[in-house]
């Protein structure tokens, strides 16, 4: 089975800091990979995702992520943080399978970042 | 667009009682999953359903029932609460087509039992 590993359990970063949110995946096969976060209160929102072609996706609000198939990493970076990005980070992952179709997702333990002004 | 949506969002049980936490989307999704969140945990699977009339196990099934008669709808039912079901619960739905797929979560649903 797969799992998903945030090594990173709370990071505390002032505004305008970059910022680097490590994630590592078991699976030998193809995946699908995805970065989550989840504002205070609320549900979880797609920031980016990776299915195929180029390895640095960029997402929404300034985030990216690069896929580096050969340390099994999909690591969140953005330059400069901002308060509003306080929240926490969730890196999930999902196998693709010989069809083209992907199984559930496998989600990590979450990383908190708390953005100081 | 409505997307996911959950309800109740709060909701205190006592032990041994029995609730449905109820989840529609309208996104015509295929995919659909019940996740749980616990603090330092990240969110477990519980269970999911690949389409109408079909269910199956996830990582933390025990204690939980789903069913899946149409494809907008999927609910989770306790039968005996226990404090371990004391939680965050997200609903989640998706096309699973080819190339991968995007999850979408509902609000949330908090659980507590005392």
């Amino acid at each position: 089975a797969q799992s998903v590993s945030q090594h990173n359990h709370h990071v505390i970063l002032s505004e305008a800091a970059s910022l680097e949110l490590g994630c590592n995946y078991s699976y030998g096969g193809t995946v699908n990979l995805f970065w989550y976060v989840q504002y205070p209160g609320q549900h979880l929102q797609l920031l980016l995702k990776y299915f195929s072609g180029d390895p640095l996706v960029k997402g929404i609000k300034g985030f990216e992520a690069e896929f580096i198939k050969s340390k099994f990493s999909f690591n969140l970076r953005k330059p400069s943080v901002q308060w509003s990005d306080t929240a926490e980070y969730f890196c999930a992952v999902n196998r693709r399978r010989y069809t083209g179709t992907a199984s559930k997702l496998t989600f990590g333990t979450g990383t908190r970042l708390q953005v100081t002004l | 667009n409505a997307g996911v949506t959950q309800t109740p969002k709060f909701r205190i049980l006592k032990i041994g009682q029995s609730m449905t936490l109820q989840c529609a989307q309208d996104m015509n999704h295929n995919y659909m999953y019940w996740y749980r969140q616990d603090p330092g945990m990240g969110l477990k699977l519980i269970y999911y359903s690949v389409g109408a009339g079909i269910t199956d196990k996830g990582e933390v099934p025990n204690g939980y029932n789903v069913s899946r008669s149409t494809t907008e709808d999927f609910p989770l039912r306790l039968e005996l609460a226990a404090p371990s079901q004391t939680s965050v619960y997200f609903c989640a739905s998706s096309f699973q087509g080819t190339s991968g797929n995007t999850i979408y979560f509902g609000e949330g649903s908090w659980l507590t039992v005392v």
